[in-house]
């Protein structure tokens, strides 16, 4: 059956630092790839998709993703953390056939100013 | 142009009762998606309706239900009410394969 990793549950970086968010998906074709963040008691927040093409993918707040099929990754990354991206990051995968998207258990990013 | 919207965005009731939750997709978009947010669960697929029918089910009882209208808009109904039914319900949309992954801003439900 396919499934997606979120093999992180909490992460805490320091602001300005560096963030990687790990995604690992299983699925035998090429999936539709998705990154959300979710703040406390709100909807999800749609960062950035891969469909198809160049696979390191631009992302709005800064984020970025590359989709790495041989290690079935899609690990998301930012150079410089904000306070305010303290959130939960889900990882999603879609199959063909529009059918619903599978979510990964979702990571916490914790800031440390 | 609107996304999803969602209405109510908080209701509250009580155990046994009946509760209706309401999406209304991006304009042309055939198919909604519920999901369910709860408490250390993650979210799980619910219902999948496409051109006014159910297309697919998540794992859960004949106590969730909904339906899709001639205008694409949907509903989700659960009856007999359950605490463990507290949760966030998103809705998403979708026309062709690469327009899904927008969600609306959801429904918290809690069961007293």
């Amino acid at each position: 059956a396919q499934s997606v990793t979120q093999p992180d549950i909490h992460i805490t970086v320091s602001e300005g630092a560096s963030l990687e968010l790990r995604c690992n998906y299983s699925y035998g074709a090429t999936p539709y790839l998705f990154w959300y963040v979710q703040s406390p008691g709100q909807g999800l927040q749609l960062l950035l998709k891969y469909f198809s093409g160049d696979t390191l993918v631009q992302g709005i707040k800064g984020f970025e993703a590359e989709f790495k099929r041989s290690q079935s990754s899609f690990n998301l990354r930012k150079p410089s953390v904000h306070w305010s991206d303290a959130a939960e990051y889900f990882c999603a995968v879609g199959y063909t056939g529009r059918r619903a998207l599978t979510f990964g258990s979702g990571t916490r990013l914790q800031v440390q100013p | 142009e609107a996304g999803v919207t969602q209405s109510p965005t908080h209701l509250i009731k009580t155990r046994g009762q009946q509760v209706t939750l309401r999406c209304s997709p991006i304009s042309g978009h055939t198919s909604v998606y519920w999901y369910q947010q709860a408490l250390g669960l993650g979210l799980q697929f619910l219902l999948w309706y496409d051109e006014g029918e159910e297309r697919n089910r998540g794992n859960f009882p004949p106590r969730f239900s909904g339906r899709q209208f001639p205008n694409y808009s949907s509903e989700l109904n659960v009856n007999a009410l359950e605490l463990e039914d507290s949760a966030l319900y998103l809705c998403a949309s979708s026309l062709v394969e690469a327009d899904r992954g927008f969600f609306g801003p959801g429904t918290r439900l809690t069961v007293l």
